[in-house]
């Protein structure tokens, strides 16, 4: 079993839905859990960060942690085309562990 | 703040050639510097992590005699990919960490390698 495993899409939604993108993991040993966004043959940009189960919010993104079942999750509320791009969920302690990632698609 | 930039952007060699990327913090300096390499559609895969003036820690699977790793100093590090073939083609992506939490570690914008 892989340490993070992510759906890879594509996902494709109407613009103004409500996206929502996951994460398992296994390691009960990770403390942080991230969301980064990369667009294509760019480097991968901090969107969300959080240590803690429960909910995070910022904006128009809610990241949700579930440690009991090692779940996470990315909400995107008001989704725009601009939010089209692949998001990673990582995780780690002293080291960043990356998912594979899920292109997502904002259809105008 | 935290930019970090990596040069070049793109490069395509010959197969057994060595290829030079070279990595800096713009604005702060990185008490730790790490190497990724992305295949298309994959995840990130951890390559190296590497503090200034020491040796570099390499993952599980990756040749360090084939990815050499200098860090000259808190704002320069360089990748070479020595004796590059075809399946070293890839996107390779620095991070420098400014201080000890992973969300103080920032991205370059990536480095594509295409070996013929």
């Amino acid at each position: 079993q892989k340490e993070v495993e992510q759906d890879p899409g594509p996902l494709s939604v109407p613009e103004g839905a409500i996206v929502s993108l996951n994460c398992t993991y296994s390691n009960s040993a990770f403390q942080y859990f991230m969301w980064y966004r990369q667009y294509s043959r760019k480097g991968p940009e901090l969107l969300m960060y959080t240590y803690s189960s429960g909910n995070k919010e910022d904006g128009r993104f809610t990241a949700q942690v579930d440690k009991s079942s090692k779940y996470i999750s990315l909400f995107i509320r008001d989704s725009q085309p601009s939010d089209s791009a692949t998001y990673l969920c990582a995780m780690g302690g002293d080291k960043i562990i990356f998912g594979k990632g899920t292109r997502l698609h904002i259809l105008p | 703040g935290a930019v970090v930039s990596q040069h070049p952007s793109w490069v395509i060699c010959k197969s057994g050639t060595s290829v030079k990327i070279e990595c800096r913090s713009l604005d702060f300096q990185a008490t730790t510097m790490f190497w990724y390499r992305q295949f298309p559609k994959q995840s990130l895969m951890l390559m190296a992590t590497s503090n200034e003036g020491s040796k570099a820690t390499y993952e599980q699977g990756v040749e360090k005699d084939k990815f050499l790793i200098n860090h000259a100093s808190l704002t320069l590090s360089t990748l070479t990919v020595t004796s590059a073939h075809p399946e070293d083609s890839s996107f390779y992506i620095c991070s420098a960490r400014v201080g000890r939490g992973l969300n103080e570690q920032f991205f370059g914008p990536g480095t594509r390698l295409t070996v013929l």
